[in-house]
């Protein structure tokens, strides 16, 4: 089936660990959206991209790299893990046309880092 | 951006009607007003928008106010499934389709 998809769904690393979570999308969306969702909060943006090759920083950015050489991919990089960092992570991507601003999510990273 | 504010929960009976408020004071002429759900253990999903008028579509209605500093997410009957948090979204046309989510409601649906 289309649609977006993330992997792993589960992870456990230790502090100051590398990790990559990725994220892909069959419909060719041009926007891509990485959130995080903190126990019983709402979702934070940390990165966004507008194409292949152009991405830049939302709310809390500090501590993650992006990428997307592809369109279809937007990989999300812990490069040094840290224990504020255990959250769910979400995908989201939507295509660059004209309002509404639906986003489409994809089922969420559990990460916990120890 | 524009800020929203909802009840941090609200409680409906099965088949019963739910009007899930939303007040956005500082609102401005260009935000759209999204409404988005995420059920247990799932992302969200998308459940309506609305600029101006009244909208309807499979899932819900959403009122807006005339002032457009409030609106109201419509269940017409809710069931079981529809249990989950509800945000409440502004986000301005033309922009890059961040969404910055608040709080939401929590909506609990007894049986």
């Amino acid at each position: 089936d289309a649609g977006i998809t993330q992997s792993p769904r589960y992870k456990i690393t230790e502090t100051g660990r590398q990790v990559t979570l990725m994220c892909h999308q069959t419909w060719s969306h041009s926007y891509m959206f990485w959130y995080r969702q903190d126990l019983g909060h709402g979702l934070r943006l940390i990165y966004y991209s507008a194409a292949a090759d152009i991405t830049d920083k939302g709310e809390v950015p500090d501590g993650y790299v992006v990428s997307r050489s592809k369109t279809e991919n937007f990989p999300l990089t812990l490069e040094s893990a840290t224990r504020s960092q255990t959250s769910v992570y979400f995908c989201a991507s939507r295509v660059v046309l004209a309002p509404p601003n639906e986003q489409f999510f994809g089922p969420g990273t559990r990460l916990t880092v120890l | 951006d524009a800020k929203t504010t909802q009840p941090n929960s609200m409680e409906s009976n099965e088949e019963e009607p739910v009007h899930l408020p939303c007040n956005h004071s500082t609102i401005s002429g260009t935000d759209y007003i999204h409404w988005y759900r995420q059920l247990p253990s799932q992302g969200p999903e998308y459940v309506i928008h609305g600029l101006t008028s009244n909208v309807n579509n499979r899932m819900a209605s959403l009122a807006i106010a005339e002032d457009r500093k409030s609106s109201t997410l419509i269940l017409h009957r809710a069931t079981l499934r529809d249990a989950a948090v509800y945000y409440c979204i502004l986000s301005p046309s033309g922009n890059t389709g961040k969404l910055i989510f608040g709080q939401g409601t929590t909506l609990q649906v007894k049986p």
